[in-house]
């Protein structure tokens, strides 16, 4: 079993939509939790980074960890075309040297 | 600008050979890091490095070697001894230390050997 699980997809919303990403993990000693956006063939670009259990809001974007199910989500308001690419979630322990990445999921919004 | 910038875009290489990767950054990060990614999996760790003249074997460093003689550059050579090494690389920073830090991606590397 994976350390971190992510449904590849692809998933497929209308522009507009409400999307909900997520991950599970079974490491309970995970403590930071971050969301990239990588678009084809480039670098993962950093979107949201949290610590422990909460939500966090940036903009469109809603980070939501649930740490008593081991369970991470990331929510995008008002999706646009431009939002189209993988979604990657990344965790660490207190002190951990390293990030556990999922696979990602393939993300399409359809205008 | 400020970032980190990785060299070639694109890479081509007979087997048998071995071949460095450029990773620079102007961040003042302390902590670099190499990936390799490939179709439907995720990142995976190679090499990583959190002060000059010291790096640390990720999760698959065989048929990889790196370096960090100054703060901003770690290279990384794939040697002919990576069994399967046609991949996209990623280099990394953070800023601290540690995994708690956020990490930073360059552009990435995409190497095709044949």
């Amino acid at each position: 079993q994976k350390e971190v699980e992510q449904d590849p997809g692809p998933l497929s919303v209308p522009e507009g939509a409400i999307v909900s990403l997520n991950c599970t993990y079974s490491n309970s000693a995970f403590q930071y939790f971050m969301w990239y956006r990588q678009y084809s063939r480039k670098g993962p670009e950093l979107l949201m980074y949290t610590y422990s259990s909460g939500n966090k809001e940036d903009g469109r974007f809603t980070a939501q960890v649930d740490k008593s199910s081991k369970y991470i989500s990331l929510f995008i308001r008002d999706s646009q075309p431009s939002d189209s690419a993988t979604y990657l979630c990344a965790m660490t322990e207190e002190y951990g040297n390293k990030l556990v990445f999922g696979a990602g999921t393939i993300l399409r919004v359809k205008s | 600008d400020g970032g980190i910038t990785q060299s070639p875009k694109y890479l081509f290489r007979k087997e048998g050979q071995n071949v460095t990767l450029s990773c620079e950054q102007n961040l003042n990060h302390d902590a670099m890091y190499w990936y390799r990614q490939d179709p439907g999996q995720g990142l995976r760790l190679i090499y990583y490095s959190q002060i000059v003249n010291d790096f640390q074997k990720g999760d698959i460093a065989e048929g990889y070697s790196v370096s960090r003689e100054k703060k901003e550059s770690f290279p990384l050579t794939v040697t002919s001894a990576q069994k399967n090494p046609t991949a996209f690389y990623l280099c990394a920073s953070s800023p601290k230390r540690g995994g708690t830090s956020e990490q930073y991606f360059g552009p990435g590397t995409r190497l095709t050997v044949t």
